[in-house]
């Protein structure tokens, strides 16, 4: 069935350095890809979307690119910051079925 | 708007007990989403309403789950009969509605922290 693969499970990172997460999907027809960032006891939180047709998008410290062709999207966090500390999902959203399907999530732990 | 509410926020129950969750989706969201979230299995979409109709139940785990959405300002998940292995975080999201093309930003709500004993 449709899945989302999300690596890695756990990132430790000094202050500073960049952090990368990554997502890979199954179904080609998926064409939203949000990531959501939750902090220790709280809800998660939108912190950056690409949709289909665009390969890359920006804001601020934090970036994400799409791969269609390889069926994968990356979120690229710089500069980071010991409040950048979460865990984040990455999301799928498939078209022919109207299905959600939320990575199985990335604990970041940025080291002062 | 106050966002997305959600009660109780905290629920502690014996084992064979029915659970009622609730939700108030934000105004003039059409889609509202029902998640839960243990350590063991992150967070997993239960079912959703678009319009206030079910379009992925797939997510429910048994017979003993039960959601609906009476109205556009209101929804439920029911457990019953409860057991220790629903102790877990429920989440519920609402967002403008889905549509063939583009998906939108779920907004969630607080959660609530149900443990069965």
């Amino acid at each position: 069935g449709e899945n989302v693969e999300q690596h890695p499970s756990t990132l430790s990172v000094q202050e500073g350095d960049s952090a990368v997460i990554k997502c890979t999907y199954s179904d080609s027809a998926s064409n939203y890809f949000p990531w959501y960032k939750q902090e220790l006891g709280k809800r998660p939180q939108l912190i950056i979307d690409i949709r289909s047709n665009v390969g890359e998008k920006k804001d601020q410290r934090i970036a994400v690119t799409l791969n269609k062709t390889a069926k994968h999207f990356s979120l690229h966090i710089t500069e980071t910051q010991p409040e950048d500390s979460a865990v984040y999902f990455c999301e799928s959203y498939q078209d022919s079925s109207y299905k959600l399907i939320f990575g199985s999530g990335t604990r970041l732990l940025v080291r002062p | 708007d106050a966002g997305v509410i959600q009660s109780p926020r905290h629920e502690v129950t014996e084992m064979g007990q029915e659970v009622t969750l609730r939700c108030k989706p934000i105004s003039g969201h059409n889609s509202l989403f029902w998640y839960r979230q243990t350590m063991m299995r992150g967070l997993e979409l239960l079912i959703y309403f678009n319009n206030n109709v079910p379009i992925d139940d797939s997510g429910m785990p048994e017979d003993r789950f039960s959601a609906k959405m009476p109205n556009a300002s209101f929804s439920t998940l029911k457990i019953q009969p409860s057991e220790p292995r629903d102790s877990a975080v429920y989440f519920c999201a609402s967002s403008l509605p889905l549509t063939g093309i583009e998906g939108n930003e779920q907004f969630f709500g607080p959660g609530t922290r149900l443990t069965v004993l």
